[in-house]
């Protein structure tokens, strides 16, 4: 079975320092691996994803996150956040078989502090 | 607009009463969801619509009826809710049956049950 964790209920940051959020993932094959953000009253929108390739992927806002399979990570990231980065950001994992559907982690509410 | 447009974006309704929720995209996407989110708990995977016929229903009471008219559009019909199904409930699509690709969410539909 597939599933998702996101340790952290809440992250706090500083603007202009660095943020992560952690995700950890489990699945029975290869794992295509998505982060989406959700600000407040809105759908949930694509920032990257990672299905091959290099580990370090780029995506929407100045976001990166690195594939780890040897500790089955996913952790997003951000050289120097911004207080409108506030929202909440989900992690979400399925495999490549066909007809397999997303699982989302709980979600991470991350606050940047002015 | 992410080009996944649900309608209403708000709607209170009677535990008696019966209402429609709409979905629609213009994307050529060939899979559509229903996602329920409510407040401190998980995105919940309602239903899956692949090539407009229903693939998946996670359990979901009888109350919560879907329809796919065809694969750009897909209603959630409502009636006699309960208070516990008030939250935000979001339509997604994808290119491809699981979403190789990603979703594209829409901005959702906010329910009240009063």
């Amino acid at each position: 079975a597939q599933s998702v964790a996101q340790p952290e209920d809440q992250v706090n940051v500083a603007e202009g320092n660095p943020l992560t959020v952690k995700c950890t993932y489990s699945v029975s094959g290869n794992p295509y691996l998505f982060w989406y953000v959700q600000y407040p009253n809105r759908g949930l929108q694509f920032l990257l994803k990672y299905i091959t390739g290099d580990n370090l992927v780029k995506g929407s806002y100045g976001f990166e996150a690195e594939f780890n399979k040897s500790q089955t990570s996913f952790h997003l990231k951000k050289p120097s956040a911004l207080v409108s980065d506030s929202a909440l950001y989900f992690c979400a994992v399925r495999t490549g078989d066909y007809g397999q559907n997303f699982v989302f982690g709980p979600g991470t509410r991350l606050s940047v502090l002015p | 607009e992410t080009g996944v447009t649900q309608t209403p974006r708000h709607l209170v309704m009677g535990m008696t009463n019966k209402k429609s929720l709409k979905c629609e995209q213009h994307l050529g996407h060939n899979a559509m969801y229903w996602y329920k989110q409510s407040a401190k708990k998980p995105l919940e995977l309602m239903f899956v619509y692949n090539f407009k016929e229903q693939t998946e229903n996670n359990s979901v009471p009888s109350r919560f009826s879907p329809e796919c008219p065809n694969s750009s559009h897909l209603f959630l019909h409502l009636h006699t809710l309960q208070p516990e199904d008030s939250a935000l409930y979001l339509c997604a699509s994808s290119q491809t049956p699981g979403g190789n690709y990603g979703y594209t969410f829409g901005s959702g539909t906010r329910l009240t049950v009063v």
